[in-house]
């Protein structure tokens, strides 16, 4: 089954530290997302690449960056990590062949910054 | 700017049906989309609307009006598994997805 794939699932870290967040999709799909999930807050957008040489910053891109490895692949890094980057992380993908473009989501990381 | 509301939560009674209104202001509209999401999973595609009216799949339907910048989720014959929140989404002139913060919705036996 074609698929939206991320790791960790779950991740504390330490203020400062530097971390990854991956996503691999099977779906075969051009474009991918980042999106970070606040309670009481709408999904925002961190990151988006549409292909492989295309990265485009999103509404809240400040303090991340991204790497589009693969059609398949697309990392989100915290350089330094500080608490209020604590959230619920989502990546999705979706195919530009179709008008609707629905997106489809990875079961997320859920990440803690101490 | 661009704001999606929708109601924090709502309440409703195992088998009826309940209505999810969505008011958006967005700088140009293509398309708007209702996903379900469960408490800690990842949203999952519920429906579409481009054109006014009503779309109609199984139990759940949406329909949309672009004048009044208007949308509601309808969700018949409810069941303990309808359980969830319900995002309301908005494509931009820019072809970016605006979210709503969503309505939890709880389920009464």
């Amino acid at each position: 089954d074609a698929d939206v794939t991320q790791t960790p699932r779950n991740r504390i870290t330490k203020t400062g530290k530097r971390i990854m967040l991956e996503c691999s999709q099977t779906k075969g799909h051009d474009r991918m997302y980042w999106y970070r999930q606040d309670p009481g807050l709408g999904l925002r957008l961190i990151y988006y690449s549409f292909d492989v040489k295309d990265i485009n910053k999103g509404e809240i891109s400040d303090g991340y960056s991204v790497s589009r490895q693969a059609q398949a692949k697309f990392s989100l890094s915290l350089e330094s990590a500080i608490p209020n980057q604590t959230a619920l992380y989502f990546c999705a993908t979706s195919d530009l062949q179709t008008d609707q473009e629905t997106q489809y989501f990875g079961p997320g990381t859920r990440l803690l910054v101490l | 700017g661009q704001n999606i509301d929708q109601p924090t939560e709502m309440t409703a009674t195992e088998g009826a049906i309940v209505q999810i209104n969505c008011t958006y202001q967005t700088s140009g509209f293509n398309g708007l989309f209702w996903y379900q999401q469960h408490a800690g999973e990842a949203p999952t595609f519920l429906s579409y609307n481009v054109l006014d009216g009503l779309e109609e799949k199984g139990r759940f339907s949406s329909f949309l009006s672009r004048s009044k910048g208007y949308s509601y989720l309808l969700l018949k014959e409810l069941q303990m598994k309808d359980s969830a929140s319900y995002l309301c989404a908005v494509k931009d002139s820019n072809y970016q997805l605006i979210w709503g913060a969503g309505t939890k919705l709880i389920i009464k036996p």
